[in-house]
């Protein structure tokens, strides 16, 4: 299968912590996309970042991409109650997005 | 803008009985899309890719006479799960790629969760 891997399949945090989920993939990549899911809702994308970027940040979010590893990882900091979701990773293959397993985050208040 | 709209939302089916989702691109036009199922509590797995005008290109393991897509116009794409079983149950999702630029972004529409009785 394509599909990457991303840990932790769960987390569990307070309010006003951080959190960090990370995300392995196989095959070479365009980009790689990280994606939040309410539950039973659709995807709200939230931060793409190219083959030859190392670092995006976008508002509260921090994206980090090691081509070299195959990795990716997406932190989350200051988190909030409304940031409980769960959050895919997704890459870019030849113009398909293959998605990685997924990180089920609660946010405790 | 890029808003991607799927109808219906949800729908209950009997067992062996045919089901058709729309997807639409409603401010811009779509070359490529693709369906997408997720089952509860797991990742989103690509089912198929449609192009305007062509016959969609089916995932390993997607039978494509039980999915049949269709994309007749560059705003239209729909799914027709046919003789479908409890089995089919599951959240179906689309996106939408705008023009042909396989680098540009694609938009996805909000799902439809599709339950077979």
């Amino acid at each position: 299968s394509q599909q990457g891997e991303e840990d932790p399949q769960a987390l569990s945090i307070q309010e006003g912590e951080n959190a960090t989920m990370n995300c392995s993939y196989k095959t070479s990549i365009n980009n790689l996309q990280w994606y939040r899911q309410n539950s039973g809702r659709g995807l709200v994308h939230l931060i793409l970042i190219r083959s030859n970027e190392r670092e995006k940040h976008s508002g509260r979010l921090r994206v980090t991409l090691d081509t070299s590893k195959k990795s990716s990882s997406l932190l989350i900091t200051a988190s909030r109650a409304a940031d409980t979701a769960s959050y895919f990773c997704a890459t870019d293959q030849g113009g398909k997005l293959i998605f990685g397993q997924g990180t089920e985050l609660s946010v405790k208040p | 803008g890029a808003v991607v709209s799927q109808h219906p939302s949800w729908v209950i089916c009997k067992s062996g009985t045919s089901v058709k989702i729309e997807c639409r691109s409603l401010d811009f036009q779509a070359t490529t899309m693709f369906w997408y199922r997720q089952f509860p509590k797991q990742s989103l797995m690509l089912m198929a890719t449609s192009n305007e005008g062509s016959k969609a290109t089916y995932e390993q393991g997607v039978e494509k006479d039980k999915f049949l897509i269709n994309h007749a116009s560059l705003t239209l794409s729909t799914l027709t799960v046919t003789s479908a079983h409890p089995e089919d149950s599951s959240f179906y999702i689309c996106s939408a790629r705008p023009g042909g630029n396989s680098y540009n972004e694609q938009f996805f529409g909000p799902g439809t969760r599709l339950t077979v009785l």
